[in-house]
């Protein structure tokens, strides 16, 4: 079946810190895939999506590229801030309706 | 600017006592699903809808029940709660499964239930 694998945290970084979280999957046919991050207390917020191969999603500095032939999706940042403290969550999405979800990743971001 | 939200954002409850979380959303959006979320296992996907009236099972349906009287509101039963249902549960909406699984789903603030 369809699985999301990611980096096991907790990952602990300086401000101005550049941030790799990796992601892979494993899918049937052609998904779309998606980081999501969770502020505390909050629910999950799309966070950036790419729905077909070398596309690469971006989004307030944060950016993944779908990669087909090592079936990854690392999120990365050049230099991370203490509000880019939040639990990070890859997943993707089947064209037969079907979502998987990573674990999550929590990130630490210390001034 | 909420366009969903779910009620109640806390709760403590004894086992086997029976709890209701609900899900309200103003987008008139036609999908909606309730996942829970643990340490070490992700968003498990417990049911979903499809429309008023009707719903379906997701990966860890056991032990929950799902009704949809309208388009705006999905409720969540756990019939008897038990210790193993201590989750935080959050619930999700999009316009179709495709728009879902291509775009990206809403997510609410989360509940988190307690079995005590």
């Amino acid at each position: 079946g369809d699985s999301v694998t990611q980096m096991e945290g907790p990952v602990t970084l300086s401000e101005e810190a550049f941030l790799t979280i990796n992601c892979t999957y494993t899918a049937t046919g052609y998904p779309s895939l998606f980081w999501y991050v969770q502020y505390p207390g909050e629910g999950l917020q799309l966070l950036l999506k790419a729905t077909k191969a070398d596309d690469k999603g971006s989004n307030k500095g944060f950016e993944a590229t779908y990669r087909k032939e090592t079936t990854s999706f690392h999120l990365e940042k050049g230099s991370v801030q203490v509000s880019d403290s939040a639990v990070y969550f890859c997943a993707l999405g089947t064209n037969a309706g079907k979502s998987t979800f990573g674990d999550g990743t929590t990130l630490t971001v210390k001034p | 600017d909420a366009g969903i939200t779910q009620s109640p954002r806390h709760k403590v409850t004894e086992t086997g006592t029976p709890v209701t979380l609900r899900c309200h959303q103003t987008e008139n959006h036609r999908y909606m699903y309730w996942y829970r979320q643990d340490p070490g296992h992700g968003l498990r996907l417990i049911h979903y809808s499809y429309g008023v009236k009707d719903t379906d099972k997701g990966e860890v349906s056991d032990g929950y029940s799902v009704s949809r009287s309208k388009t705006e509101d999905f409720l969540l039963t756990l019939e008897s709660a038990t210790s193993s249902q201590t989750s935080v549960y959050f619930c999700a909406i999009s316009e179709s499964p495709g728009t879902g699984v291509r775009f990206g789903y809403t997510f609410g603030s989360g509940t988190r239930l307690t079995v005590v």
